[in-house]
């Protein structure tokens, strides 16, 4: 059982760059998220689909691109990178089913824009 | 928005110690979870508490939702080096987006 993987786990770019971190999941899960993580910040959702085709922006979406052409992926693209954007850089999902239920996250792509 | 906030910041304990962290939200939650992320790891899912009042116990964690549903803590009791690591609490407001919002979290550390 694979899970939620997250590729790469760790990228190196620079300022102006264009980024793209996928996201896979093989439990046909209806919610994705993607959450950013700095210190003193702790985790602060960027996007979040509720299904293919549909995504909405989150708390800090400004700098970030989504899509989610099919319930397995949910791409987060960086499309022009800056030194704020440095981060570590979780997706996780969610069964959309009842309560809120759990997140399970992928291990995170950590994320340097020199 | 809804903010949750989340005290202590840090927290350094001995094996053996009591630990609490505690959790404020601005608005009302549906609903609440509570997260442990060790160094260099991701957020792995401890336990969701949906009713006022609600007290769940895992082992030595006890987990308590306040009575109007804006604050809950986690308590571990007899602190072991393997229960270092940040706690987060994430609230949800209701709806249907299951968004949550995540506190900043605790760092125990556990000196043996």
């Amino acid at each position: 059982d694979a899970g939620i993987t997250q590729s790469p786990r760790y990228k190196i770019t620079e300022t102006g760059r264009q980024v793209t971190l996928m996201c896979h999941q093989t439990w046909s899960h209806s919610y994705m998220f993607w959450y950013r993580q700095d210190l003193g910040h702790g985790l602060r959702l960027i996007y979040y689909s509720a299904a293919a085709d549909i995504t909405d922006k989150g708390e800090v979406p400004d700098g970030y691109v989504v899509s989610r052409s099919k319930t397995e992926n949910f791409p987060l693209t960086l499309e022009s990178a800056t030194r704020s954007q440095t981060s570590v850089y979780f997706c996780a999902s969610n069964r959309g089913t009842g309560t809120t239920g759990e997140l399970f996250f992928g291990e995170g792509s950590r994320l340097t824009v020199l | 928005g809804q903010q949750v906030m989340q005290i202590p910041q840090y927290q350094h304990v001995q094996e053996g110690e009591d630990f609490t962290t505690y959790c404020n939200s601005s608005t009302t939650l549906s609903n609440i979870q509570w997260y442990k992320q060790r160094p260099g790891g991701h957020p792995v899912f401890l336990i969701q508490l949906v009713k006022s009042g609600e007290v769940k116990k895992q082992k030595r964690l006890t987990f308590q939702f306040g009575e109007a549903k804006k604050n809950s803590s986690l308590h571990i009791t007899a602190t072991q080096p393997t229960d270092g690591g940040t706690y987060f609490c994430a609230g949800n407001s209701g709806g249907s987006n299951y968004k949550l919002t995540f506190g900043k979290g605790t760092l125990l550390t556990v000196n043996p």
